[in-house]
């Protein structure tokens, strides 16, 4: 089963406002990845947040992460139409050991 | 670094049929992970292998699923008298390992095969 929600299901903006996808998740974790997958395709990871951070950064991506809500944002600033793609919040959950656990995915468009 | 890669891409079979899957990890990664991803949804984890020994399965992973990692390099995928449920995306990644033997968190994946089961 799907530990993590995202919200929304479906995000549509122009190029260059800013895009926040969140994700709530059940359990304690290790920590909170973000994939980005283009459609039909591999995810890429995009960024890593440990349980023990608050924030961070990468490029035009901040990652914020609230242990105590259990949910993580993600922001993507100044977006472009490449940017367009579903992006999931994957945990890393302290008794699954390796496994991932994925959200259902925000599917962001960004028109040009 | 090329990347994680998946045989064959696309793979459409009939309802009974069995089909295999190949993933090539990164090659210095120790660690494979097979996840399933069907239209809508986020990827599922099925089962993973650090070097040849498969760690961990999913209830997922049912009797018709089997995984092999035999030389702890390439992983293949087999199922067997495929249903129709079975069709989704069949995702691999692999991490690597540190020097410590802990495994990094951050999986790389490959383009997917893309299963349909008519």
């Amino acid at each position: 089963s799907q530990q993590g929600e995202e919200d929304p299901q479906a995000l549509s903006i122009q190029e260059g406002e800013n895009a926040t996808m969140n994700c709530s998740y059940k359990t304690s974790i290790n920590n909170l990845q973000w994939y980005r997958q283009n459609s039909g395709r591999g995810l890429v990871h995009l960024i890593l947040i440990r349980s023990n951070e608050r924030e961070k950064h990468s490029g035009r991506l901040r990652v914020t992460l609230d242990t105590s809500k259990k949910s993580s944002s993600l922001l993507i600033t100044a977006s472009r139409a490449a940017d367009t793609a579903s992006y999931f919040c994957a945990t890393l959950r302290e008794t699954s050991g390796s496994r991932l656990t994925f959200g259902e995915g925000t599917q962001l468009t960004v028109n040009p | 670094d090329t990347g994680v890669s998946q045989n064959p891409r696309h793979k459409i079979t009939k309802r009974g049929q069995n089909v295999t899957f190949r993933c090539d990890p990164i090659s210095e990664h120790n660690r494979l992970y097979w996840y399933r991803q069907t239209l809508g949804q986020g990827p599922e984890f099925l089962t993973y292998f650090q070097n040849e020994a498969q760690l961990e399965k999913s209830r997922l992973l049912s009797d018709r699923f089997s995984a092999e990692r035999p030389k702890g390099s390439f992983s293949t995928l087999e199922i067997q008298r495929t249903e129709q449920g079975d069709s989704a995306m069949y995702l691999c990644a692999s991490s690597p390992m540190t020097f410590r033997g802990r495994g990094r968190d951050t999986q790389y994946f490959g383009p997917g095969t893309r299963l349909t089961v008519l």
